[in-house]
Protein backbone atom coordinates (compact mmCIF):
# COMPACT_ATOMS: atom_id res chain seq x y z
CA UNK A 1 0.00 0.00 0.00
CA UNK A 2 0.70 3.99 -0.47
CA UNK A 3 3.30 5.22 2.41
CA UNK A 4 4.81 8.26 2.59
CA UNK A 5 7.49 9.08 5.35
CA UNK A 6 8.89 12.55 5.85
CA UNK A 7 11.80 12.98 7.78
CA UNK A 8 14.56 16.04 8.16
CA UNK A 9 12.42 18.35 10.57
CA UNK A 10 14.21 20.22 13.75
CA UNK A 11 14.66 23.11 15.39
CA UNK A 12 16.65 25.93 13.23
CA UNK A 13 16.93 29.53 13.95
CA UNK A 14 16.03 32.45 11.31
CA UNK A 15 18.30 32.49 8.09
CA UNK A 16 19.09 28.42 8.26
CA UNK A 17 19.03 26.04 6.19
CA UNK A 18 16.84 22.48 6.53
CA UNK A 19 16.55 19.57 4.16
CA UNK A 20 13.09 17.84 4.39
CA UNK A 21 12.86 14.38 3.06
CA UNK A 22 10.08 11.92 1.75
CA UNK A 23 10.13 8.08 1.41
CA UNK A 24 7.64 6.75 -1.05
CA UNK A 25 6.61 3.47 -1.45
CA UNK A 26 3.82 1.27 -2.89
CA UNK A 27 3.34 3.62 -5.82
CA UNK A 28 6.34 5.12 -8.88
CA UNK A 29 6.94 8.50 -7.89
CA UNK A 30 7.52 9.68 -11.76
CA UNK A 31 3.78 8.85 -12.40
CA UNK A 32 1.81 11.42 -9.85
CA UNK A 33 2.00 14.91 -9.08
CA UNK A 34 3.71 15.30 -6.10
CA UNK A 35 2.96 18.28 -3.26
CA UNK A 36 4.39 19.41 0.09
CA UNK A 37 1.51 21.27 2.50
CA UNK A 38 2.68 22.72 5.74
CA UNK A 39 0.52 23.28 8.84
CA UNK A 40 1.35 25.42 11.56
CA UNK A 41 -0.21 24.98 15.42
CA UNK A 42 -3.88 25.67 15.43
CA UNK A 43 -4.28 26.43 11.43
CA UNK A 44 -5.46 24.97 8.61
CA UNK A 45 -2.94 23.44 6.09
CA UNK A 46 -1.60 25.80 3.68
CA UNK A 47 -0.16 24.56 0.23
CA UNK A 48 3.46 24.82 -0.17
CA UNK A 49 4.93 23.77 -3.48
CA UNK A 50 4.26 20.86 -6.13
CA UNK A 51 5.88 19.33 -8.49
CA UNK A 52 3.89 17.98 -12.14
CA UNK A 53 4.32 14.06 -12.50
CA UNK A 54 7.24 13.80 -15.09
CA UNK A 55 9.47 16.39 -12.98
CA UNK A 56 8.81 19.50 -15.68
CA UNK A 57 7.31 22.01 -13.59
CA UNK A 58 7.35 23.05 -10.16
CA UNK A 59 4.93 25.18 -8.36
CA UNK A 60 5.06 27.36 -5.23
CA UNK A 61 3.25 29.85 -2.87
CA UNK A 62 4.24 33.16 -2.93
CA UNK A 63 5.49 33.24 0.32
CA UNK A 64 7.83 30.15 -0.48
CA UNK A 65 8.86 31.69 -3.60
CA UNK A 66 13.31 31.77 -3.88
CA UNK A 67 13.49 29.78 -0.51
CA UNK A 68 12.10 27.16 -0.75
CA UNK A 69 12.57 24.57 -3.37
CA UNK A 70 10.85 21.10 -4.12
CA UNK A 71 12.46 18.36 -5.78
CA UNK A 72 12.59 14.43 -6.47
CA UNK A 73 14.98 11.78 -6.92
CA UNK A 74 13.13 9.10 -8.99
CA UNK A 75 15.84 6.33 -8.39
CA UNK A 76 15.10 6.28 -4.56
CA UNK A 77 11.41 7.07 -4.87
CA UNK A 78 12.04 10.29 -3.06
CA UNK A 79 10.30 13.67 -2.84
CA UNK A 80 12.39 16.44 -1.03
CA UNK A 81 12.20 20.20 0.05
CA UNK A 82 15.33 22.29 -0.06
CA UNK A 83 14.80 25.17 2.49
CA UNK A 84 16.76 27.99 3.11
CA UNK A 85 17.08 31.34 4.43
CA UNK A 86 14.41 30.10 7.18
CA UNK A 87 11.96 32.46 8.97
CA UNK A 88 9.60 32.10 11.98
CA UNK A 89 6.48 32.15 9.78
CA UNK A 90 8.00 28.54 8.46
CA UNK A 91 7.59 27.11 11.94
CA UNK A 92 5.28 24.04 10.62
CA UNK A 93 4.39 20.07 10.39
CA UNK A 94 5.22 19.86 6.82
CA UNK A 95 3.36 16.83 5.00
CA UNK A 96 4.39 15.33 1.48
CA UNK A 97 1.15 14.38 -0.22
CA UNK A 98 0.46 12.44 -3.35
CA UNK A 99 -1.95 13.06 -6.08
CA UNK A 100 -4.41 11.13 -6.99
CA UNK A 101 -4.54 10.14 -10.83
CA UNK A 102 -1.70 8.84 -12.53
CA UNK A 103 -0.11 11.12 -14.82
CA UNK A 104 -2.77 14.11 -14.58
CA UNK A 105 -1.95 17.55 -14.90
CA UNK A 106 -1.06 19.29 -11.37
CA UNK A 107 -3.75 20.24 -9.98
CA UNK A 108 -6.64 18.18 -11.79
CA UNK A 109 -6.91 15.99 -8.38
CA UNK A 110 -6.97 15.96 -4.78
CA UNK A 111 -4.33 14.69 -2.28
CA UNK A 112 -4.93 11.06 -1.71
CA UNK A 113 -2.42 10.31 0.57
CA UNK A 114 -0.48 12.22 2.94
CA UNK A 115 2.55 11.51 5.16
CA UNK A 116 2.80 11.63 8.96
CA UNK A 117 4.52 15.02 8.74
CA UNK A 118 7.50 16.28 10.22
CA UNK A 119 8.32 19.54 12.38
CA UNK A 120 10.16 21.94 11.17
CA UNK A 121 10.59 25.17 14.59
CA UNK A 122 12.45 28.43 13.58
CA UNK A 123 13.41 30.11 16.16
CA UNK A 124 16.36 32.14 18.15
CA UNK B 1 -6.47 33.49 -4.38
CA UNK B 2 -9.63 31.35 -3.88
CA UNK B 3 -10.81 31.88 -0.09
CA UNK B 4 -12.64 29.20 0.97
CA UNK B 5 -15.11 29.53 3.76
CA UNK B 6 -16.16 27.03 6.06
CA UNK B 7 -19.12 27.10 8.60
CA UNK B 8 -19.94 26.79 10.84
CA UNK B 9 -16.34 26.86 12.81
CA UNK B 10 -18.13 24.34 15.39
CA UNK B 11 -20.70 21.84 14.69
CA UNK B 12 -22.27 20.18 18.47
CA UNK B 13 -23.98 16.78 17.55
CA UNK B 14 -24.69 13.76 18.78
CA UNK B 15 -23.94 10.40 17.71
CA UNK B 16 -26.43 8.88 15.80
CA UNK B 17 -27.35 12.98 14.41
CA UNK B 18 -27.01 14.16 10.52
CA UNK B 19 -23.45 16.44 10.55
CA UNK B 20 -24.13 19.20 7.17
CA UNK B 21 -21.24 20.83 6.71
CA UNK B 22 -20.66 24.14 4.47
CA UNK B 23 -17.94 25.42 1.87
CA UNK B 24 -18.08 28.39 -0.01
CA UNK B 25 -15.63 29.54 -2.51
CA UNK B 26 -15.03 33.48 -3.68
CA UNK B 27 -15.48 32.23 -6.99
CA UNK B 28 -16.30 29.08 -9.16
CA UNK B 29 -13.66 26.11 -8.61
CA UNK B 30 -16.06 24.26 -10.83
CA UNK B 31 -15.78 20.31 -8.85
CA UNK B 32 -12.35 20.37 -8.07
CA UNK B 33 -12.89 20.27 -4.34
CA UNK B 34 -11.84 17.45 -1.80
CA UNK B 35 -12.80 17.11 1.72
CA UNK B 36 -10.27 15.76 4.30
CA UNK B 37 -11.12 14.58 7.73
CA UNK B 38 -8.15 15.08 10.03
CA UNK B 39 -8.11 14.16 14.36
CA UNK B 40 -5.86 15.42 16.97
CA UNK B 41 -2.00 14.73 15.99
CA UNK B 42 -2.69 13.03 12.40
CA UNK B 43 -2.52 14.13 8.88
CA UNK B 44 -5.28 14.97 7.13
CA UNK B 45 -7.33 12.40 5.07
CA UNK B 46 -8.94 12.08 2.11
CA UNK B 47 -13.10 11.72 1.98
CA UNK B 48 -14.10 13.12 -1.16
CA UNK B 49 -12.90 14.35 -4.39
CA UNK B 50 -14.29 15.83 -7.01
CA UNK B 51 -16.90 17.23 -4.80
CA UNK B 52 -18.91 13.97 -4.73
CA UNK B 53 -17.15 11.00 -5.13
CA UNK B 54 -16.04 8.81 -2.20
CA UNK B 55 -12.36 8.02 -1.64
CA UNK B 56 -11.30 4.55 -1.29
CA UNK B 57 -12.42 3.16 2.10
CA UNK B 58 -14.86 5.97 3.27
CA UNK B 59 -17.99 4.63 4.40
CA UNK B 60 -20.88 5.82 2.63
CA UNK B 61 -22.41 7.68 5.53
CA UNK B 62 -20.34 10.88 4.15
CA UNK B 63 -21.32 12.12 0.83
CA UNK B 64 -20.59 15.26 -0.83
CA UNK B 65 -22.32 17.63 -2.75
CA UNK B 66 -22.54 21.21 -5.17
CA UNK B 67 -20.44 22.58 -7.75
CA UNK B 68 -18.97 26.08 -8.38
CA UNK B 69 -18.81 28.20 -5.54
CA UNK B 70 -20.89 26.10 -2.98
CA UNK B 71 -20.11 22.70 -1.32
CA UNK B 72 -21.17 20.57 0.82
CA UNK B 73 -19.92 17.41 3.09
CA UNK B 74 -22.69 15.32 4.98
CA UNK B 75 -22.70 12.90 7.04
CA UNK B 76 -26.13 10.54 7.53
CA UNK B 77 -25.57 9.55 11.10
CA UNK B 78 -22.86 10.67 13.33
CA UNK B 79 -20.64 7.87 14.44
CA UNK B 80 -17.90 8.00 17.75
CA UNK B 81 -15.13 7.84 15.19
CA UNK B 82 -16.06 10.33 12.87
CA UNK B 83 -16.06 13.40 15.61
CA UNK B 84 -12.85 15.60 14.20
CA UNK B 85 -12.27 18.63 12.22
CA UNK B 86 -13.07 18.86 8.27
CA UNK B 87 -11.01 20.70 5.88
CA UNK B 88 -12.06 21.46 2.07
CA UNK B 89 -9.50 21.88 -0.46
CA UNK B 90 -9.98 24.04 -3.76
CA UNK B 91 -7.08 22.28 -6.40
CA UNK B 92 -8.98 24.19 -9.04
CA UNK B 93 -6.62 27.32 -9.83
CA UNK B 94 -2.85 28.11 -8.11
CA UNK B 95 -2.51 28.81 -5.31
CA UNK B 96 -4.16 25.80 -3.53
CA UNK B 97 -6.03 26.77 -0.80
CA UNK B 98 -8.06 25.21 2.33
CA UNK B 99 -10.98 26.06 4.22
CA UNK B 100 -10.86 26.97 8.26
CA UNK B 101 -12.58 23.93 9.00
CA UNK B 102 -15.13 22.64 10.84
CA UNK B 103 -14.84 20.89 14.17
CA UNK B 104 -17.37 18.26 14.33
CA UNK B 105 -17.59 17.77 18.46
CA UNK B 106 -19.89 15.86 20.78
CA UNK B 107 -22.56 17.21 22.08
Amino acid sequence: QVQLVESGGGVVQPGESLRLSCAASGFTLSNFAMHWVRQAPGHRPQWVASVRFDGTTEYYADSVKGRLTISRDIARNSLYLQMKSLIAEDTAVYYCAKGKSPYADTFSSAFDSWGWGTLVTVSS
Amino acid sequence: EILLTQSPATLSLSPGERATLSCRATQSVSNSLAWYQQKPGQSPRLLIYDASNRATGIPDRFSGSGSGTDFTLSISSLEPEDFALYYCHQHKKWPLTFGGGTNVEIK
